[in-house]
């Protein structure tokens, strides 16, 4: 299986921009995907096929990679981004999620 | 709008089966297929597989092949998975979650709970 690798935990003051990054153990061309999760809730999905942001998510939210190196991208932070980020990548079978970074503000 | 609600928290026995729901409105149901997601804090986020709800076909990880059987009730618009022979090992939060051709996942249900304990 793919085996995407996130940093644990990050934190961050609000107004900052920070970056999240997600390795996979092979190609998986552009069809990696973010998602937010916080706590108590399901997770939802930011960002596909490695830059396009999904409906009604804010612009500050953006996402770049291709081949085996993905970025999240949050630009200014907020305090409301306090959550779990997700990568998950689609082009190898099965599909694989990373472990999650965990996204805390100063 | 799109939602997927899903039906409540289940408590089951080991070497038991439980059946989950999924039921889906605010789209065309068989328009998308539906995929079922396994949460632990231990496994994190596990895919375990899909289904057509138009035609009713699967795909499964192959780490769930035998252990999750995935159906589907168009005139309801309500997916299904079945986890069988259960263990400790099942117990998770279990997310239900429409899954798009570039085989992502849009919209997420709010999960349900199997809690497997003798």
């Amino acid at each position: 299986d793919t085996v995407l690798t996130q940093s644990p935990a990050l934190a961050v003051s609000p107004g900052e921009r920070v970056s999240i990054s997600c390795r996979a153990s092979e190609g998986v061309n552009s069809y990696m995907h973010w998602y937010q999760q916080k706590p108590g809730q399901q997770p939802k999905l930011l960002i596909y096929k490695a830059s396009n942001l999904a409906s009604g998510v804010p612009a500050r939210f953006s996402g770049s990679g291709s081949g085996t190196d993905f970025t999240l991208t949050i630009d200014p932070v907020e305090a409301d981004d306090t959550a779990t980020y997700f990568c998950q990548q689609s082009w190898n079978d099965p599909y694989t999620f990373g472990a999650g970074t965990k996204l805390e503000l100063k | 709008q799109v939602q997927l609600q899903q039906s409540g928290a289940e408590l089951a026995k080991p070497g038991s089966s439980v059946k989950i729901s999924c039921k889906a409105s605010g789209y065309t149901f068989t328009s998308y297929y539906i995929s079922w997601i396994k949460q632990t804090t231990g496994q994190g986020l596990e895919y375990i597989g899909y289904i057509n709800t138009g035609s009713g076909g699967t795909n499964y990880n192959e780490k769930f092949k035998g252990k999750a059987t995935l159906t589907v009730d168009k005139s309801s618009s309500t997916a299904f998975m079945q986890l069988s022979s259960l263990t400790p090992d099942d117990s998770a939060v279990y997310y239900c979650a429409r899954i798009l051709f570039d085989w992502y996942f849009d919209f997420w249900g709010p999960g349900t709970m199997v809690t497997v304990s003798s």
